[in-house]
């Protein structure tokens, strides 16, 4: 079953509107989870690292006031997309390492798919 | 250069061949290698997990890390249409830390 639950699957918002996606870790704690974005048959591009309890900390390239990001609990991360535009449009992934057996592996969400019109 | 180089393909097999996706990176503080599944609009799949170099292998997946010539390969036996998606290696420095990823290889197994 599902490790990373993500939510919404789709969202479609008007341009200069605000969408919120979350991020939530199953059975689980999350001190960082991890947000990409990816394009049509491109690969993932991470964006920002979340952390719990302190700032996220962003790509270079990524503009934190545009993406914000909100680690509120150990097993919860948003981001934020404000004043979307349409060349925001993209599948938005997070991820959370989980310990198995005393090694940890990263899982990912089912991923956001955000359209901006 | 990218830190995780993947051909891209596409690739196209019949059904019950054996396939062979590769690799290479660059960055010599990589630890960990990973594979990832994704089928189309859907986020990755976790196949494959690999601590620093060996084999390790799992149903018709066989990973195999070559840390001296920094080579990564997951190879599948007998393929199965259901099979075809975008394979992803990646890889990082820390268990817990931000992967690194190559492009993915988009595979059709065709039956």
């Amino acid at each position: 079953g599902a490790v990373v639950s993500q939510h919404p699957s789709r969202v479609i918002c008007k341009s200069g509107t605000s969408v919120k996606i979350e991020c939530r870790s199953l059975d689980f704690q999350a001190t960082t989870m991890f947000w990409y974005r990816q394009f049509p048959k491109q690969s993932l591009m991470l964006m920002a690292t979340s952390n719990e309890g302190s700032k996220a900390t962003y790509e270079q390239g990524v503009e934190k006031d545009k993406f914000l990001i909100n680690h509120a609990s150990l097993t919860l991360s948003t981001l934020t997309v404000t004043s979307a535009h349409p060349e925001d449009s993209s599948f938005y992934i997070c991820s959370a390492p989980r310990g198995v057996q005393g090694v940890n592996t990263i899982y990912f969400g089912e991923g956001s798919w955000l359209t901006v019109v | 250069q990218k830190e995780v180089e993947q051909d891209p393909g596409p690739l196209s097999v019949p059904e019950g061949a054996i396939v062979s996706l590769n690799c290479t990176y660059s960055n010599s503080a990589f630890q960990y290698f990973m594979w990832y599944r994704q089928y189309s609009r859907k986020g990755p799949e976790l196949l494959m997990y690999t601590y620093s170099s060996g084999n390790k292998e799992d149903g018709r997946f066989t990973a195999q890390v070559d840390k001296s010539s920094k080579y990564i390969s997951l190879f599948i036996r007998d393929s199965q249409p259901s099979d075809s998606a975008t394979y992803l290696c990646a890889s990082s420095s820390g268990s817990a830390r931000q992967l690194t990823f190559g492009s993915g290889t988009q595979l059709t197994v065709l039956p």
